[in-house]
């Protein structure tokens, strides 16, 4: 168990939907990032917050958008809703800025149908 | 930019039998490097890092890596494969600097089998 939190486990919607996916960090961690995981694009990288700030993004969608609150959960929303965005998303949490040493989240499993 | 091959798709080997996965990368600085494993259904676990030093790197699990800067490889060993081994195994590098962020960037995975 790394400590990372996510919810729901698995999430099936319909296309043109809208979803929210949760994570909590490690207790103590500053940074979370979001990666997706799919068959046909592997593990990429998402978008990074830390302390509650952007940090760095990666292959996300304008459909897509992410936030870190002040009690350090982040939260990625995922609107209009393809097929193709069916995929694992992970969440995982460093302890500082500068560490690229991340412990992942179990995983959502998002199903678009 | 940064990338990550990972040459073999599928290895299959028989318990007990040594095993070497294969990470190639691609990255102007001084590379982090990092495996980690994927069981069925399971996130992922950090086995281990290469950070500076020691180009030999030991990990959980009975598993240790060799940074070679001049291949510009970082190989995933074990001496012995349990049964318990299979998994999905994935070799990363670290990319961005300072407040650039600290991403990852994947390679496209190695699937293990283990025979009885």
């Amino acid at each position: 168990d790394s400590g990372v939190t996510q919810t729901p486990k698995h999430l099936i919607t319909a296309t043109g939907q809208r979803v929210t996916l949760r994570c909590s960090p490690r207790s103590g961690d500053l940074s979370v990032y979001w990666y997706q995981q799919s068959l046909d694009q592997g593990l990429q990288f998402l978008i990074q917050y830390y302390n509650g700030e952007e940090r760095a993004k990666g292959n996300i969608l304008e459909r897509f958008s992410a936030q870190q609150f002040p009690d350090l959960h982040s939260e990625l929303n995922l609107s209009s809703l393809e097929l193709g965005d069916s995929a694992l998303y992970f969440c995982a949490s460093s302890s500082r800025q500068g560490t690229y040493e991340q412990y992942f989240g179990p995983g959502t499993r998002l199903t678009v149908t | 930019a940064q990338s990550v091959t990972q040459p073999d798709i599928h290895i299959t080997v028989s318990e007990g039998a040594s095993l070497e996965l294969r990470c190639n990368y691609s990255y102007g600085a001084t590379p982090y490097l990092f495996w980690y494993v994927q069981s069925p259904g399971q996130g992922l676990q950090l086995l281990l890092k290469y950070f500076s030093g020691d180009t030999l790197v030991q990990g959980i699990k009975g598993f240790e890596a060799e940074f070679k800067r001049s291949q510009s490889s970082f190989n995933l060993r074990k001496p012995s494969v349990h049964w318990s081994d299979a998994a999905e195994y994935f070799c990363a590098v670290g990319a961005g600097r300072g407040n650039a962020g600290n991403m990852l960037t994947f390679g496209g995975g190695t699937r293990l089998m283990v025979k009885p």
